[in-house]
């Protein structure tokens, strides 16, 4: 069974620009997590998406947004890009909505210059 | 809301000692826990679980205490090699919300 998949790995943008990341859950995984990865901040939830609808949120500000299709790919989108966006961005997939053990993506590396 | 946290940071070990990782959490109602271990240039991967009606729990080389009273949650890795150099994390229930990690260097 094919793992979680994440494009691009690698993005530079610029401050203020927005980006697209892309998530594919293993197949019949249904929740899918967003995490933001900084060496400072450790690994921090952004949210949560069961059956195309965002369940859990973390604390983050309205710049960071996401969705989930309905065959259970999701997408984060980060709007007018800060430098302190920089970090790995991390998707996760699980079978059910919460309590399950996660399985991770590779990430997507983002770096705002 | 629920919160864990790691103890150290980092740790070093020499190869073929045994290594302790703690992990605190602040929920005494969390049941559910979960250890990752992320190398460099990867995502977290699962280790082991444990739920709240254990106290101890292995795998292989990789055991797993659980400290009800005092919320407290430990991975131990026997006989540790190069390979287990890498940051580990800690989770509970809803798994949303992850330590700081700890950073596991091994010298040969």
């Amino acid at each position: 069974k094919a793992g979680v998949t994440q494009t691009p790995r690698y993005l530079i943008k610029t401050r203020g620009q927005q980006v697209t990341l892309s998530c594919s859950p293993i197949s019949g995984h249904r929740s899918v997590s967003w995490y933001q990865q900084t060496p400072g901040q450790g690994l921090q939830f952004l949210f949560e998406y069961f059956s195309e609808t965002q369940r859990n949120k973390g604390n983050f500000p309205g710049r960071f947004s996401g969705r989930q299709f309905s065959n259970s790919r999701s997408e984060m989108n980060v709007s007018t890009l800060e430098l302190g966006d920089s970090a790995l961005y991390l998707c996760a997939s699980s079978p059910g909505q919460g309590g399950y053990e996660q399985y991770f993506g590779p990430g997507t590396r983002l770096t705002v210059t | 809301g629920e919160s864990v946290g790691l103890h150290l940071p980092t740790l070093s070990v020499q190869e073929g000692d045994n290594s302790i990782i703690n992990c605190a959490y602040s929920n005494s109602a969390s049941d559910y826990f979960i250890w990752y271990k992320q190398e460099s240039g990867k995502g977290p991967q699962f280790i082991i679980d444990i739920r709240s009606n254990m106290d101890k729990r292995q795998g292989q080389r990789v055991t797993v205490l659980l400290n009800k009273t005092v919320k407290h949650l430990s991975l131990q890795i026997a006989a540790t090699q190069p390979g287990d150099s890498a940051v580990y994390f800690c989770a509970v229930r809803n798994q949303f919300y992850f330590g700081t990690g700890t950073s596991l260097t091994v010298i040969p």
